[in-house]
């Protein structure tokens, strides 16, 4: 079973600190992961994607991979309240459906 | 408004129902995809289809079924078999090109009286 681990949280992190968020895989002919984002009650929303090895950023997010060590992370600099959510972490099986780990809870205090 | 809509938004089920749930999206995508999602759980895949008239089992058929004759629709049908139907129905689609991810809908949540 091709599967994602991600920690449950809550993370917690004070407003304009830096939250990193991570997540392991174990299939490692993945190439594709994704980040969502899920407010409670909401469906989930895609925050960032990410193919290559390295960073990639985008406005306050940086998604991170290292297929070496099946490693993704995902960090949210200058955290804002709003940013409280959970955040979903998943990779492409290869047949276009992904598989999705349980999400970690992140929680910005003010 | 280009987008993936859901109906309704709650579902109720009485014992031994048949309920179907709506998915329609004007984008365009190909593919599309139903999720169920518990508490505290992430997405777990139900079914899906690439293309219209086609289908495939996900990792918890079990107790649901699906038509795609237009490809605009992905109706879900939550069966009197599946015993434990309470949880958030999400709907997905995804376009065909390289580097495509997946958009969902809003959801329907259903509960059983």
């Amino acid at each position: 079973q091709k599967e994602v681990e991600q920690n449950s949280g809550p993370l917690s992190v004070p407003e304009g600190a830096i939250a990193s968020l991570n997540c392991t895989y174990s299939d490692r002919g993945s190439q594709s992961f994704f980040w969502y984002r899920q407010y409670s009650g909401k469906s989930p929303e895609l925050i960032m994607f990410i193919y290559s090895n390295g960073d990639k950023e985008d406005g306050r997010f940086t998604a991170q991979l290292n297929k070496a060590s099946q490693y993704v992370s995902l960090l949210i600099r200058d955290s804002q309240p709003s940013d409280s959510a959970t955040y979903l972490c998943a990779f492409e099986r290869g047949d276009s459906t992904l598989t999705f780990g349980k999400g970690t809870m992140l929680l910005v205090s003010p | 408004d280009g987008g993936i809509t859901q109906s309704p938004k709650y579902l109720f089920r009485k014992e031994g129902q048949n309920v179907t749930l709506s998915c329609e999206q004007n984008l365009n995508h190909d593919a599309m995809y139903w999720y169920r999602q518990d508490p505290g759980q992430g997405l777990r895949l139900i079914y899906y289809s690439q293309i219209v008239n086609d289908f495939q089992k996900g990792d918890i058929a079990e107790g649901y079924s699906v038509s795609r004759e237009k490809k605009e629709s992905f109706p879900l049908t939550v069966t009197s078999a599946q015993k434990n139907p309470t949880a958030f129905y999400l709907c997905a689609s995804m376009g065909g090109g390289p580097q495509e991810t997946q958009y969902f809908g809003p959801g329907t949540r259903l509960l059983v009286l």
